[in-house]
């Protein structure tokens, strides 16, 4: 049982380059997220999907695009990398059932140079 | 909207001594609260939760009350370890939509 898959783990980008920050979930989750953490700033909500055709901005949308054309994916796709995303970015999702937890994936993490 | 403070860190203690982190919360309705722990070099793991008013939540020896009134969520553990040493997550759920505000982390060293 896989849970949440993050791909890759590490990835380095010049300024201006674009690239998709891969996740996958096996669990039939509904609704799934994407998170960047920043140091003292705790994790920060970047694009959430509350089921397949459907995805909505959250805290710090700004640089970063998302589909959901399946249940299983939901990629997070920077355009044009800039510094400012230097980050680490979690995936998470969840059944939706009221009080159940999020599952996290493993996290990517991204330096823009 | 939504918002979690939590104490700053980093919280250094001894091997055995009492743990408190503070956590309060400003939310629509009565979310759940979460604590979630990071690792070194790890994702994130759940805690521990509560659902409603007064509920404890519970796991590891560590513990957390729901508090209405004081719109809090402390997280304590009685004697902590050298492997308790990690990032805490204090979050509330937005319901409706599975995703999670959260405060921003509280780093845990624990010397032998």
């Amino acid at each position: 049982n896989a849970g949440v898959t993050q791909t890759p783990k590490f990835q380095v980008l010049k300024t201006g380059q674009s690239m998709t920050l891969q996740c996958a979930q096996d669990m039939n989750h509904e609704y799934m997220s994407w998170y960047r953490q920043d140091p003292g700033m705790g994790l920060r909500l970047i694009h959430y999907s509350v089921g397949a055709g459907i995805t909505d901005q959250g805290e710090v949308p700004n640089g970063y695009n998302v589909s959901r054309s399946t249940t299983e994916d939901f990629p997070l796709r920077l355009l044009s990398a800039a510094p400012s995303q230097t980050s680490v970015y979690f995936c998470a999702s969840s059944g939706g059932r009221p009080n159940e937890k999020l599952f996290f994936g493993s996290g990517t993490q991204l330096s823009v140079l | 909207g939504n918002s979690v403070t939590q104490m700053e860190g980093p919280v250094t203690l001894s091997e055995e001594a009492f743990l408190t982190i503070n956590c309060t919360y400003t939310a629509t309705g009565y979310p759940s609260l979460f604590w979630y722990v990071q690792y070194p070099g790890e994702g994130l793991q759940l805690l521990l939760k509560a659902t409603k008013a007064d509920d404890k939540g519970s796991n590891k020896g560590f513990e957390a009350t729901y508090r209405k009134e004081t719109t809090s969520f402390h997280l304590e553990k009685g004697s902590v370890q050298v492997s308790d040493s990690a990032v805490y997550f204090c979050a509330l759920v937005r319901l409706g939509y599975s995703t999670l505000t959260f405060g921003k982390g509280t780093m845990l060293l624990v010397s032998p």
